[in-house]
């Protein structure tokens, strides 16, 4: 099962910051955060992840609370090709060999103009 | 880079009959992942291997489903009898092993009627 939560869906206005919240409470200190997106009609697409420092890369911006409970995904200036479903995942550190993505129900993101 | 190449992409076929998938994983990838999503849900892992090596076949119904992975590049997938229930989309994903993320394709469509 899923170990994470997040809300069904959000809404966000085309080039303002799109923050997905994600909780996950019972994340044990190896465990990484997460985030994938999808896009209608195609395969997940990998965003950022994060042990336990905020990161930041060229499509977005993680925030990890300092007990690691939660964690937000930032979308600095959503655009409208940013609607899609995002995932919030709790996995084993890449060292693993088993690394499996268990994906949630996510949060559907609908940027409007 | 080439991606994930999955085939066919649409599929309709009639219950009790079989179907197979096939992968092409992004070359010199050692992890592939197979995914079911069903229509509203998240996609859920199937079967994942390491190489030719089945790493975690948990989630895979054995008595209908079957997956092999010869020489460690393509996969296949298969169903025999198909059921209405697995109607859904079929995703494969590949990485290096120790990857930090994984490239997913974009499905191939399952319609069981």
């Amino acid at each position: 099962d899923a170990k994470t939560t997040q809300p069904p869906s959000m809404d966000c206005a085309e080039g303002r910051a799109a923050n997905l919240p994600c909780n996950h409470s019972t994340i044990s200190g190896n465990e990484y955060v997460y985030w994938y997106r999808q896009i209608h009609s195609q395969g997940p697409q990998y965003i950022i992840h994060g042990l336990k420092n905020n990161e930041t890369n060229e499509m977005a911006s993680l925030i990890i609370t300092e007990d690691r409970k939660s964690s937000t995904l930032i979308l600095p200036h959503a655009t409208l090709r940013d609607t899609a479903v995002y995932y919030c995942i709790v996995r084993l550190g890449f060292s693993s060999n088993t690394g499996k993505l268990i994906f949630g129900q996510g949060t559907t993101l609908q940027v409007k103009p | 880079e080439a991606g994930v190449a999955q085939s066919p992409r649409y599929k309709i076929i009639e219950k009790r009959q079989s179907v197979a998938f096939w992968c092409n994983p992004i070359s010199g990838h050692a992890t592939l992942y197979w995914y079911q999503q069903i229509l509203g849900q998240g996609p859920k892992l199937l079967i994942q291997f390491q190489n030719n090596g089945v790493v975690d076949d948990s989630q895979l119904p054995k008595d209908r489903f079957s997956a092999e992975r010869l020489k460690g590049v393509d996969s296949t997938l298969k169903i025999q009898p198909a059921k209405l229930e697995d109607s859904a989309v079929y995703l494969c994903a590949s990485g290096p092993w120790g990857a930090e993320g994984y490239t997913f394709g974009s499905g191939t469509r399952l319609t069981v009627v």
